[in-house]
């Protein structure tokens, strides 16, 4: 079991330039999540799905795009990086109860984007 | 949305010690995890504890739904405590976790 598994770890961007950030679980969770976490801010929810063509928005989504084509993988992309975007993000996942809430969330290790 | 709260923001304690981390939330919660991040980053999930208590080794964790607050009681300290705790919460219906801006605790050797 590789839990959730996060690529790449490390990222040097040019403003303006795309990428995508991978996240994959291999514990059938419904529930996946991204967030970013900046210096003194703690982490806050960028986009999130509760299962496969599903998808919604977080706290800061503005410049990232989600899709869920599979209960595996959750990317995030950006589209036309901007310095602000400098961060580390966290991919999440968890079961999920529709009718309760999300379960216990279990991250991967995080990926360290820098923005030029 | 929901506000989360930590205290105290620092912590620094001689290994042994024991302390006491606070999370206070602004709504009612169907669901409160806390998280270690440890020094290298990586993100641990401690507990599972919308209400009551749990305990795990030398970590325990309370929550008082109804006054809207939990603890987390570390004891006899270790150096491998050190790092960023998080709490956070969900309010009921919401589908996301809230974090707040953590506790920093350093053990000292």
């Amino acid at each position: 079991n590789a839990g959730v598994t996060q690529t790449p770890k490390f990222q040097v961007l040019k403003t303006g330039q795309s990428m995508t950030l991978q996240c994959a679980q291999d514990m059938n969770h419904e529930y996946m999540s991204w967030y970013r976490q900046d210096p003194g801010m703690g982490l806050r929810l960028i986009h999130y799905s509760v299962g496969a063509g599903i998808t919604d928005q977080g706290e800061v989504p503005n410049g990232y795009n989600v899709s869920r084509s599979t209960t595996e993988d959750f990317p995030l992309r950006l589209l036309s990086a901007a310095p602000s975007q400098t961060s580390v993000y966290f991919c999440a996942s968890s079961l999920f109860n529709g009718l309760a809430n999300t379960g216990e969330l279990f991250f991967g290790e995080g990926s360290r984007l820098t923005v030029l | 949305g929901i506000q989360v709260e930590q205290s105290p923001p620092d912590l620094i304690l001689q290994e042994g010690a024991n302390s006491t981390l606070r999370c206070n939330f602004s709504d009612s919660v169907n669901n409160l995890q806390w998280f270690h991040q440890n020094p290298w980053g990586q993100l641990i999930n401690l507990f599972y504890i919308p209400s009551g208590t749990k305990q795990n080794g030398r970590l325990s964790a309370t929550t008082v739904a109804t006054e809207r607050y939990s603890l987390l009681y570390i004891s006899s300290s270790q150096t491998t405590d050190s790092g960023v705790y998080f709490c956070a919460v969900e309010s009921f219906g919401n589908e996301k976790l809230t974090f707040g801006t953590g506790t920093r605790l350093t053990i000292i050797p």
